[in-house]
């Protein structure tokens, strides 16, 4: 069975500074994507950023990009110059290429941007 | 256009109740999932359903059951509810039974009392 871990329950940032969200996780796979999805306030969840693991190149999606370790199962969000409008809980996904039928989440890390 | 539609969006009941939740997917879009997320954890999975057929099904007891209609849309409906029951449920949508990302609705809250 998959797992995804986000070990950093809580964090904060100043506005307009940087920030890193850590994301691990446990697979025997060798084909599979990872997804960061953010859930504002308002619950609606929002996909931030994808990476396919047969990809070397790290994903970028304007201020947010992605360091992705596949040896070390490691798959961290960056986000820089942070806005008021990207406090949330950001949560790690996992979803096997075999399967595809289901996305495993981490338990989440609620950021906060400071003004 | 729409995204994914979900209803109730709030919705209190008691132990021994059940409850139907119901999701329209986005236009296109034939799979439709549901997820379980309980205050302060991840999304759990409980069902995919894609051209109205069960695709998966994650570990959760047969009092969870769901379906899919011809216009893709979906239930879940939940049996003698218990107070563990009380969750945020998650429809999530995509074109294709394993590919691609998920959108997700609003959700629908529930509480069991």
């Amino acid at each position: 069975a998959q797992t995804v871990t986000q070990s950093q329950p809580e964090m904060s940032v100043q506005e307009a500074e940087t920030v890193t969200l850590s994301c691990t996780y446990d697979t025997s796979e060798n084909n599979y994507y990872l997804f960061w999805y953010k859930q504002p306030p308002s619950r609606q969840m929002i996909l931030v950023i994808r990476q396919e693991a047969y990809k070397q190149q790290n994903a970028t999606e304007n201020r947010f990009s992605v360091n992705f370790q596949k040896a070390a199962k490691s798959f961290s969000l960056k986000i820089s110059d942070s806005q008021l409008g990207d406090t949330a809980m950001y949560f790690c996904a996992f979803m096997s290429s075999n399967t595809g039928n289901q996305f495993y989440f981490g338990t989440g890390t609620s950021l906060t941007v400071i003004p | 256009d729409a995204g994914v539609t979900q209803s109730p969006t709030h919705l209190i009941k008691t132990r021994g109740q059940h409850v139907t939740l119901r999701c329209s997917p986005i236009s296109g879009h034939k799979s439709v999932s549901w997820y379980q997320q309980v205050l302060g954890q991840g999304p759990q999975f409980i069902f995919q359903y894609y051209e109205k057929e069960e695709r998966g099904r994650g570990n959760f007891p047969d009092r969870f059951s769901a379906r899919q209609f011809p216009n893709y849309s979906s239930e879940l409906n939940v049996n003698a509810l218990l107070l563990g029951d009380s969750a945020l449920y998650l429809c999530a949508t995509r074109t294709g039974p394993n590919t691609g990302e998920l959108f997700f609705g609003e959700g629908s809250r529930l509480t069991v009392l």
